[in-house]
């Protein structure tokens, strides 16, 4: 069974710049979620989606937005990128309900130069 | 609201001796669960250990168990017979319906030869 996999591992922005990171979940899992991880700290909540819809958001600015396909695949798009948006983006992807697994991809670390 | 607290920044363990990592945890709902994450240098999250709070079990993994005191809102992390592949940051997490997990800010775990 194939993972969560996350696309690209590496991407390199320069300020201003809008970044758009993918997230491929686990076959039936239909909760994608989005934290970041600035370096040195632990994971901050983003992003829930499941079944297309966004769920919850936590304490970012709006210019961190995202969205989920049919196939439960999603994206995360950052516009306007600032340098205090260098981190790790981690994707976890879950069943929606009665489920405790969050399986994690290996992230896409963004760095804005 | 949620939070999770690891009060151990960084801990250094000799090789094969146990190690328990703290993790204390606030919240209102009655019904929740708390997760233990690895995170090598490399970013993926692993999972480790999950514990209901209406488990009346510690919950075990191998090399892993759960020291689940409900009354205390504590869920340390004990890991037996450390080996030095186990050196990676660990993360105490939280499931709520709204927002997926909060997790805390982690332990960097060293284990020394």
């Amino acid at each position: 069974e194939a993972g969560v996999t996350q696309s690209p591992t590496h991407l390199i922005k320069t300020r201003g710049q809008q970044a758009t990171l993918r997230c491929s979940p686990i076959s039936g899992h239909t909760s994608v979620y989005w934290y970041q991880q600035a370096l040195g700290l632990g994971l901050q909540f983003l992003l829930w989606y499941d079944e297309g819809e966004e769920r919850n958001r936590g304490n970012f600015p709006p210019r961190f937005s995202g969205r989920q396909f049919p196939n439960y695949s999603s994206e995360l798009n950052v516009n306007a990128l600032e340098l205090e948006d260098s981190a790790l983006y981690l994707c976890a992807s879950s069943f929606r309900t009665g489920d405790a697994g969050y399986t994690f991809g290996s992230g896409t670390r963004l760095t804005v130069v | 609201a949620q939070k999770i607290t690891q009060t151990q920044p960084g801990m250094f363990v000799q090789e094969k001796e146990a190690v328990t990592l703290d993790c204390t945890y606030d919240t209102s709902d009655q019904s929740y669960g708390l997760f233990w994450y690895k995170q090598p240098s490399s970013g993926e999250m692993i999972f480790l250990i999950y514990q209901g709070s209406y488990d009346e079990q510690n919950a075990t993994e191998g090399r892993y168990s759960l020291n689940f005191q409900k009354a205390r809102k504590s869920a340390n992390l004990v890991i037996s017979a450390s080996q030095l592949g186990d050196s990676a940051m660990y993360f105490c997490a939280m499931r709520d319906d709204a927002d997926g997990l909060t997790f805390g800010k982690g332990t960097h775990l060293i284990i020394q030869p």
